[in-house]
């Protein structure tokens, strides 16, 4: 069975550029979340969906960056202009709503930006 | 707020020893989930073991066991037989409902041969 499925595994970008990264949760899932692991700050939890719909972006850091849930097997994370300050490792992870509880993750987008 | 606590930034062991990984975390609530996941170099998030709060067994997992003590708000994790695949971080992790996970800082663990 495929997991959770993210793009691209690394990107390399200068800063002002627009990033997109990108997510297919695991098929029969209906929440998605968007997490960002920094050495300073850990892993934290930046936006959450639910039936495609956005239930928690309080830890999105600023109108710098967007996401979006067209429909259940897709999702963005955009950050438009990106900062230096924006590198880190993105992972996206997905589970069914009240089910057993764990989040299956991706491997991650480690994002660079120069 | 719920917050997870993890004491040790890093523990060694010798291969094939035990060793016990320690979580502590706050929370009012009486029914949620605990997990460990496991972060190798790859990066990939693993799950290592879950633990429902209202069973009062602790989780096993071949050779990975946790010991849950609901009333001390504590959640440590045994590793039995320690393999050098076992070389990783651990984060301890809290959920409640279907709200967020939410993370310990993380305990980087190193076996040695």
């Amino acid at each position: 069975d495929a997991g959770v499925i993210q793009s691209p595994r690394h990107e390399v970008t200068e800063m002002g550029q627009e990033v997109t990264l990108r997510c297919k949760p695991i098929s029969g899932h209906n929440s998605l979340f968007w997490y960002r692991q920094t050495m300073m700050r850990g892993l934290e939890l930046l936006i959450y969906f639910n039936n495609n719909v956005p239930i928690d972006d309080s830890g999105m850091p600023e109108d710098r960056f967007s996401a979006k849930m067209p429909n259940a097997s897709f999702s963005t994370l955009k950050i438009q202009p990106s900062e230096p300050r924006d590198s880190a490792v993105y992972f996206c992870a997905s589970t069914i709503w009240g089910g057993p509880g764990e989040l299956f993750f991706g491997e991650g987008s480690r994002l660079t930006v120069l | 707020a719920q917050t997870v606590t993890q004491s040790q930034p890093e523990m060694s062991v010798q291969e094939a020893e035990t060793v016990t990984l320690s979580c502590t975390y706050d929370t009012s609530e009486s029914d949620y989930y605990l997990f460990w996941y496991k972060q190798p170099p790859s990066r990939q998030m693993i799950l290592v073991i879950r633990q429902e709060a209202y069973k009062q067994q602790n989780a096993t997992e071949n050779r990975f066991s946790v010991n849950f003590q609901k009333a001390a708000k504590s959640f440590s994790l045994k590793i039995s037989d320690s393999q050098l695949g076992d070389a990783a971080m651990y984060f301890c992790a809290y959920r409640w409902g279907n709200e967020k996970l939410t993370f310990g800082t993380g305990t980087r663990l190193t076996i040695i041969p």
